[in-house]
């Protein structure tokens, strides 16, 4: 139980283009979703924060007119990425916790992007 | 504010030896504390969490990690790995109160050789 996916698994685009990454709870319904970007061989930096319903919470420095997120049902939120560039290129993780549950976060298996 | 430090960037070791990645916390309040490991290219798993009760916490793949309050620490250990244990390890926390978003260590990379 509690798998999440994420869809593509990886996307190629150039720069300039907009790129979508879907995060679904599969067999769970998920109140809250999170984003994640990881940098080749560093740490998962929080980018935001998904609560269905309502408007994601950004992390300092993250430009949510750039990283668009819309989570607009208990099993799923997308992230846009708006006019990709090269230094956009990463690993993005989403996760998501359980209703009724607050720490355990499930996580996806990751959209590779990159943007030429 | 809370914070997590992995000393060990890479830890290199032998079949079947034991292994112990180091993790250290910091914050003004209780946590909830993970381990995640994460194979390449792929999302992460959950190892084990320490939520409260007993500071020994078994989880899966035969890792067990334990809770140090006065240390501020929750390092993991396995007496025996594998092949297959190569992958990163991040050690994680959620405060208990306020935000439920993990912050992450900087991650521990396994590299077990035969």
């Amino acid at each position: 139980g509690a798998v999440v996916s994420q869809h593509p698994s990886w996307v190629i685009c150039k720069s300039g283009t907009s790129v979508k990454i879907e995060c679904r709870s599969l067999d769970f319904q998920a109140t809250t979703m999170f984003w994640y970007r990881q940098f080749p061989k560093q740490s998962l930096m929080l980018m935001a924060t998904s609560n269905e319903g309502s408007k994601a919470t950004y992390e300092q420095g993250v430009e949510k007119d750039k990283f668009l997120i819309n989570h607009a049902s208990l099993t799923l939120s997308t992230l846009t990425v708006t006019s990709a560039h090269p230094e956009d290129s990463s690993f993005y993780i989403c996760s998501a916790t359980l209703a009724g549950s607050t720490d355990t976060q499930y996580f996806g298996p990751g959209t590779r992007l990159t943007v030429l | 504010a809370q914070s997590v430090t992995q000393l060990d960037s890479q830890v290199p070791v032998f079949e079947e030896a034991p292994v112990e990645l180091r993790c250290n916390y910091s914050s003004s309040v209780s946590v909830y504390l993970f381990w995640y490991v994460q194979y390449p290219n792929q999302g992460l798993q959950l190892l084990l969490k320490y939520l409260s009760g007993s500071t020994l916490v078994k989880g899966i793949n035969g890792f067990e990690a334990e809770f140090n309050k006065s240390q501020t620490s929750f390092h993991l250990r396995k007496p025996s790995v594998h092949i297959s244990d190569t992958a990163e390890y991040f050690c994680a926390v959620i405060s208990d109160t306020g935000r439920r978003a993990l912050t992450f260590g900087s991650g521990t990379r396994l590299q077990v050789q035969p």
